[in-house]
């Protein structure tokens, strides 16, 4: 089955730092590479996905970019703000789409 | 629109008793799934079900049933928990047909098993 490796496990920066969290994949197969981010007691929320056939996808400070030939993709935040302080985990699901995997997850820490 | 409600939110059991973690979605998604979220460990797919009648199994899926009699409703069974189980058990429902859609999760129960 599919194997989603993420990294770093945590990450401090600085308000107005940008911040990159990184996965791998282990499925060529895998088509669909959402990215979901989870504050403190609440439940996992997408904020950005992208498709095999698309290299990059940007939404205001956050983009996402992938390499399929690598099986890898990164999520990239501009201009960290505090509230982008969260778990933020990074997935990817099966050609027959039955199947999201998550990566381990990331604590972001923006310190003002 | 209530999305996916799952209830409890909180439970606390002791080692060898059963219990049913219910969810239930209102958007006529057809997929929907069970996670279970450990420090450290992220989010670990238990049972997943593409329809009505049908259900398969997850990456963790020892220790728990499911069913899904109807569309809206997927229940999670603990026959006899351990302390092992102690975790965030989140529901999530999705699209199927369209495939790569967002799943979008129900708000978490924490089990504590004693």
């Amino acid at each position: 089955g599919e194997n989603v490796e993420q990294h770093p496990s945590t990450l401090s920066v600085q308000e107005g730092d940008s911040a990159v969290i990184k996965c791998t994949y282990s499925d060529s197969a895998s088509n669909y590479f959402p990215w979901y981010k989870q504050e403190l007691g609440k439940r996992p929320q997408l904020i950005i996905d992208i498709r095999s056939n698309v290299g990059e996808k940007k939404d205001q400070r956050i983009a996402v970019t992938l390499n399929k030939t690598a099986k890898h993709f990164s999520l990239h935040i501009t201009e960290t703000q505090p509230e982008d302080s969260a778990v933020y985990f990074c997935a990817a699901i099966n050609n027959a789409g039955n199947m999201l995997t998550f990566g381990g997850g990331t604590r972001l820490m923006v310190k003002p | 629109n209530a999305g996916v409600t799952q209830t409890p939110k909180f439970q606390v059991l002791k080692t060898g008793q059963s219990m049913t973690l219910q969810c239930a979605q209102d958007m006529n998604h057809e997929y929907m799934s069970w996670y279970r979220q450990d420090p450290g460990m992220g989010l670990r797919l238990i049972h997943y079900s593409v329809g009505a009648g049908i259900t398969d199994q997850g990456e963790v899926p020892n220790g728990y049933n499911v069913s899904r009699s109807t569309t809206e409703d997927f229940p999670l069974r603990l026959l006899s928990a351990a302390p092992s189980q102690t975790s965030v058990y989140f529901c999530a429902s999705k699209l199927y047909r369209a495939l790569n859609t967002e799943a979008f999760f129900g708000q978490g129960t924490r089990l504590t098993v004693v």
